[in-house]
């Protein structure tokens, strides 16, 4: 089975400080995306990346950057952290077509 | 603006019963549809995949497709208390990179 691994379950951090979110998945999938989940808003796309260096803007990129230097990894980068930032972030990925694998997701909370 | 609606529920079935789960979009050019499951404080897992029109089944599970009227749904049969999550409806334009675009879910409870 393909494995997402997110690297934190839940993060506490303080407004302006830089946070890393980082995402590793072990099946060579050529996608992977970053979503936030907010209680009524849903799953809302961050950004997504289709190949190593390659990022693309999803619905929701402002304050958001991303980083895709290897094919398994994609981070997601706050690079002033703003307490309008805490949710739950999900990180996912597939091949061309087919649905995602999502990873375990980080919660965090901005103070 | 590609939309995904979904009934946010709740939806309360008897075990044993039938749940009915619908889904609509507005992307006529969407071209893949996918059930996901979540439970609470967990995160969506896969269960439903459907490219073209008409049923298709694994399990308990069926998913139809009815892409003249952009509907989609799902039925869980014999529905059992661990069915009892939160489903999210999710569609895809185009092939390849783009992401899902997700419906806001339907939060399922299962009667004993």
């Amino acid at each position: 089975d393909v494995k997402v691994t997110q690297s934190s379950r839940y993060l506490v951090k303080r407004t302006g400080e830089k946070v890393f979110l980082e995402c590793v998945q072990d099946m060579d999938h050529e996608n992977m995306f970053w979503y936030r989940q907010d209680p009524g808003l849903g799953l809302r796309l961050i950004y997504f990346s289709y190949d190593v260096k390659m990022k693309e803007k999803g619905d929701i990129p402002e304050g958001y950057s991303v980083s895709r230097e290897k094919k398994e990894r994609f981070s997601l980068i706050l690079e002033s952290a703003s307490t309008n930032q805490t949710s739950m972030y999900l990180c996912a990925s597939r091949r061309q077509t087919g649905g995602y694998t999502f990873g375990s997701g980080t919660r965090l909370t901005v103070v | 603006q590609k939309e995904v609606e979904q009934n946010s529920g709740p939806l309360s079935v008897p075990e044993g019963a039938i749940a009915s789960l619908n889904c609509t979009y507005s992307d006529r050019g969407s071209q893949s549809f996918f059930w996901y499951r979540q439970y609470s404080g967990k995160s969506p897992e896969l269960i439903m995949s459907i490219y073209s029109n008409g049923d298709k089944e694994d399990g308990r599970f069926t998913a139809q497709l009815n892409k003249a009227s952009q509907y989609v749904s799902l039925l869980i049969r014999d529905s059992q208390p661990s069915d009892s999550a939160t489903y999210l409806c999710a569609v895809n334009v185009g092939g390849g990179a783009d992401g899902l675009t997700f419906g806001k879910g339907t939060h399922l409870i299962i009667q004993p």
